[in-house]
């Protein structure tokens, strides 16, 4: 299995509160994804990022933030949480492009009250 | 971008062989076809990746026509362990100008 890792894997919290989730890869992969996933919705693309400080935004990018400052750690932040963002987040990686072979982590569980 | 349509589900029983269609109508030149696989409380798992005509791994064989609007997925001899849901997606390669959108999938469900 590729090395990705999540962190936190659940997490519970209040409504207006910042959040961060951390994706961290041992693979040296260049592109690096955030999707989030809903019931009824499928897996739908927040951001992604296609080098250390090179992001992009994806189809879902209102409330969200994103930084990659080394190759191997991607940050999706909720500035202020909402109800609306509760869901399963999964990070994902791959080699050169979106239609190359994407390895996803283990998925963050986020629940805002 | 090129936006795929799929069954919502379909059902199968334990050893049978499952086609599972995608319809891409706009799909172009550049664009790759790829399926994906994802179980519960996991994230989805790449299965097989093709352009045209007919590509086999070890898992599944993908079926394009010349055409190339639309695509079959072949899962031979299903188990009750591909109860799974399966996403078709189209994307450009290598030249990456275009996103992939993963839709919602297939939910195909195994009967014993």
């Amino acid at each position: 299995d590729a090395g990705i890792t999540q962190s936190p894997r659940h997490k519970v919290t209040e409504t207006g509160t910042p959040v961060t989730l951390r994706c961290h890869q041992t693979e040296n992969h260049r592109y690096m994804y955030w999707y989030r996933q809903d019931p009824g919705h499928g897996l739908r693309l927040i951001h992604y990022s296609y080098g250390v400080k090179d992001t992009d935004k994806g189809e879902v990018s209102d409330g969200y933030s994103v930084s990659r400052s080394k190759t191997e750690d991607f940050l999706l932040t909720l500035e202020s949480a909402t109800s609306s963002q509760t869901s399963v987040y999964f990070c994902a990686i791959s080699e050169t492009s979106f239609a190359n072979e994407q390895f996803f982590g283990p998925g963050t569980r986020l629940t805002v009250l | 971008l090129a936006k795929t349509t799929q069954p919502i589900s379909m059902d199968s029983y334990e050893g049978q062989e499952v086609n599972i269609t995608c319809s891409h109508n706009n799909i172009a030149t550049n664009d790759y076809i790829t399926w994906y696989q994802q179980f519960p409380s996991q994230g989805p798992r790449f299965i097989i990746q093709g352009y045209k005509t007919k590509v086999t791994n070890e898992v599944a064989s993908l079926f394009i026509p010349a055409d190339r609007k639309s695509s079959t997925l072949s899962l031979p001899r299903v188990s009750l362990s591909d109860t799974a849901v399966y996403y078709c997606l189209v994307g450009d390669f290598p030249s990456n100008t275009g996103k992939l959108i993963f839709g919602q999938g297939t939910t195909l469900q195994v009967k014993p």
